[in-house]
């Protein structure tokens, strides 16, 4: 267990739908950080937060948006779902805003559009 | 041509190999250099970080930085079944983890 956890673990849902995905980051980190894993694309960034704030984006579409509670969870919510969004999304956090020295993942929601 | 490149395998090699994995990259400027471990239905876990060029071992983890020949390594020694996942190389220009570019990783299979 690697500390940071994500829910729910799969996800099937259909074309035009919204779904939220939860991370809950590793005890003592600030920063969340969301990525997206399909087979052709790798580990892509999305987002980043850091005690609340948005620090950085990446490739995150406008359908996508994430937001970071005052308990430092974080959701990601996917709308207007494509068949493209199936992939697996992955949060890590760390406790710099930075990433120093790497960071560490959950274990991942795989979303499914049907 | 993409900025990160990996074989994607499968390489599969028997009990108590040395595996070597590799990744090349394009950006000149890269400094910051990772590997990372991801088991089938997990998050990616990671390895080894290196800064510049050189060589760091930890373990049966041996991770070489090349950077004159945009060329990245990573040796496992004695290779154990446990060693089977997927092994992703990443790198950045910064220590910013949002710039951290990843390969699309090699899946290894160490077989008993």
């Amino acid at each position: 267990d690697s500390g940071v956890t994500q829910t729910p673990k799969h996800l099937i849902t259909a074309t035009g739908q919204r779904v939220t995905l939860r991370c809950s980051p590793r005890s003592g980190d600030l920063s969340v950080y969301w990525y997206q894993q399909s087979l052709d694309q790798g580990l892509q960034f999305l987002i980043q937060y850091y005690n609340g704030e948005e620090r950085a984006k990446g490739n995150i579409l406008e359908r996508f948006s994430a937001q970071q509670f005052p308990d430092l969870h974080s959701e990601l919510n996917l709308s207007s779902l494509e068949l493209g969004d199936s992939a697996l999304y992955f949060c890590a956090s760390s406790v710099t805003e930075t990433g120093t020295s790497g960071y560490t993942f959950g274990s991942g929601t795989r979303l499914t559009v049907v | 041509q993409k900025e990160v490149e990996q074989d994607p395998g499968p390489l599969s090699v028997p009990e108590g190999a040395i595996v070597s994995l590799n990744c090349t990259y394009s950006n000149s400027a890269f400094q910051y250099f990772m590997w990372y471990r991801q088991y089938s239905r997990k998050g990616p876990e990671l390895l080894m970080y290196t800064y510049s060029s050189g060589n760091k071992e930890d373990g049966r983890f041996t991770a070489q930085v090349d950077k004159s020949s945009k060329y990245i390594s990573l040796f496992i020694r004695d290779s154990q079944p446990s060693d089977s996942a997927t092994y992703l190389c990443a790198m950045s220009l910064d220590n910013y983890g949002q710039n951290f570019v990843f390969g699309p990783g090699t899946r290894l299979s160490v077989l008993p």
